[in-house]
C-alpha cells in the first residue's frame, strides 16, 4: 500500500522569502511522484513530476523539488513566492503498475503574507 | 492543454437520494479517473475507466459505479447517499494507459452536499 505524509497543514510565508513543503511518503514498490497546485474553487493543477532520471525536477511557477529514495521524501521549494502562490499543495504518488490513479497526501496550505 | 469540465457546479441532496455527476475530457483522452475530496482532506481515487471499461477501483462502495462514453464525456453516479458523501468530487482525464507518463488534466470539480 502507499501513503503519503505531508507534515505541515498550513505555510505562512512572507512574498518573497522562500519556502520549502515537505512531503513523505511510503510504498513497497517503486513509485513516481507528483506536486499538484490547488487555487480557491478550482481543480488541481500538475506543478512537477518525478519519473527517473535526475533527483532535482524543475516545474512551473518557479517551483522545484527534489527526490530523496533514502529519506523516501519529495520536498516543494521556491527561492522567493509572490502573492498569487497562495493556494493548497498536494503531494502524490502513483505505482509504476496498473492503473496510474493518484495516492494524495491530506495538503499544505501555503499563505503568502504582503 | 487542459480543457476538463465537470457539471454541475454545485449540488445539495437529501440522505438516501442518487445523482449523478458530469465529466467532460479532451477531445482524444481516453482515460478517466474520479477522486472524492472531503474538506480538508487531499483527492481519494474512486475509480478509472479505459475505452470505457472500468481499469481501476478505489476503496469505495458498489453505490459509486461510473460510466464512460464514446464521445470523451463520463458520469459519476452515488445511490442511497450518505451523510458522509459530502465532499468535492473531481475527474481528471488523460491520453491512455500510458500510465503515469500521461498527465492527469483536473477539472474544478462538483461541490456535493448531502442534508
Amino acid at each position: 500500500a502507499q501513503s503519503v505524509t505531508q507534515l505541515d497543514s498550513q505555510v505562512p510565508v512572507f512574498e518573497e522569502a522562500p519556502v520549502e513543503l515537505r512531503c513523505n511518503y511510503s510504498s513497497s514498490v517503486s513509485v513516481y511522484l507528483f506536486w499538484y497546485v490547488q487555487y480557491p474553487n478550482q481543480g488541481l493543477q500538475l506543478l512537477l513530476k518525478y519519473l527517473s532520471g535526475s533527483t532535482l525536477v524543475k516545474g512551473i511557477n518557479g517551483f522545484e523539488a527534489e527526490f530523496n529514495k533514502s529519506q523516501t521524501s519529495f520536498h516543494l521549494r521556491k527561492p522567493s513566492v509572490h502573492i498569487s502562490d497562495t493556494a493548497e499543495y498536494f503531494c502524490a504518488v502513483s505505482v509504476r503498475t496498473g492503473a496510474n490513479n493518484l495516492f494524495f497526501g491530506t495538503g499544505t496550505r501555503l499563505t503568502v503574507i504582503p | 492543454e487542459t480543457g476538463v469540465t465537470q457539471s454541475p457546479t454545485h449540488l445539495i441532496k437529501t440522505r438516501g437520494q442518487q445523482v449523478t455527476l458530469r465529466c467532460s475530457s479532451q477531445s482524444g483522452h481516453n482515460t478517466v479517473s474520479w477522486y472524492q475530496q472531503a474538506l480538508g482532506q487531499g483527492p481519494q481515487f474512486i475509480f478509472q475507466y479505459y475505452r470505457e471499461e472500468e481499469n481501476g477501483r478505489g476503496n469505495f462502495p458498489p453505490r459509486f459505479s461510473g460510466l464512460q462514453f464514446p464521445n470523451y464525456s463520463s458520469e459519476l453516479n452515488v445511490n442511497a447517499l450518505e451523510l458522509d458523501d459530502s465532499a468535492l468530487y473531481l475527474c481528471a482525464s488523460s491520453r491512455g494507459l500510458a500510465g503515469v507518463q500521461d498527465t492527469q488534466y483536473f477539472g474544478p470539480g462538483t461541490r456535493l452536499t448531502v442534508l
